[in-house]
């Protein structure tokens, strides 16, 4: 099974402050993506990308930036957070190949103070 | 635009009853369609995918068959345990939206002793 890991699992910031989330999957996958759980609205994509340097905006993309740096890691940045990002953040990983079911890895709880 | 729909953000059962959870999607273009769950504190893993009209699907006891006819995908399971109690995600990928998924807001599936 795909290997996903983040870091790090837990943040705590206050409003302003600047966060980098980190992702890294292991199984040559092409495809990552960056995601936002809360409650009543399920998993929202931020921002996903298709190989290294490659960045596509996704559906809730306001005040988030990504960056691919290799095949491998997967970076979100908020860098002035405000409270109603504090969420749940989840990183996915697919391959190019369909039917593109996605690996998730387990999550990063945020919270903005 | 594409999208998903599930019905029932709660649902209750005894252990040893069946369930349906609802799952209904919308799109234009050829759909495939996911079932994930996602326990407590972990992240969301694959359950059940299908493209295939009329074709049951089965894992872990749990089965779906996609009706393009009535654009639905609901996940059954003739007897559920305790183990059983999680969030469920119907997701769908469509030829338009690429490696895109997108997700429904999520089934909370409670299972009482």
């Amino acid at each position: 099974e795909a290997a996903v890991t983040q870091s790090p699992r837990n943040k705590v910031t206050v409003t302003g402050g600047n966060v980098t989330l980190s992702c890294r999957q292991t199984n040559s996958h092409n495809y990552m993506y960056w995601y936002r759980q809360d409650t009543g609205h399920g998993l929202r994509l931020i921002h996903y990308s298709y190989g290294a340097g490659n960045l596509q905006i996704g559906d809730v993309p306001d005040g988030y930036k990504a960056t691919r740096t290799t095949q491998e890691d997967f970076f979100l940045l908020l860098e002035l957070a405000s409270p109603s990002q504090t969420s749940l953040y989840f990183c996915a990983s697919s391959d190019a190949r369909g039917p593109y079911e996605q690996y998730f890895g387990p999550g990063t709880r945020l919270t903005v103070l | 635009g594409d999208s998903v729909t599930q019905t029932e953000g709660l649902v209750t059962l005894t252990k040893g009853l069946p369930v349906m959870l609802n799952c209904t999607y919308q799109t234009t273009y050829s759909p495939f369609l996911f079932w994930y769950v996602q326990h407590l504190n972990e992240a969301p893993k694959l359950l059940l995918k299908s493209s295939t009209d009329n074709k049951r699907t089965e894992h872990q006891g749990f089965y779906a068959t996609l009706h393009k006819s009535s654009s639905s995908f609901h996940l059954q399971k003739s007897s559920v345990q305790l183990s059983d109690s999680a969030l469920y995600f119907c997701a769908l990928s469509a030829s338009n939206m690429g490696y895109k998924l997108t997700f429904g807001t999520g089934t909370s599936l409670l299972v009482d002793p």
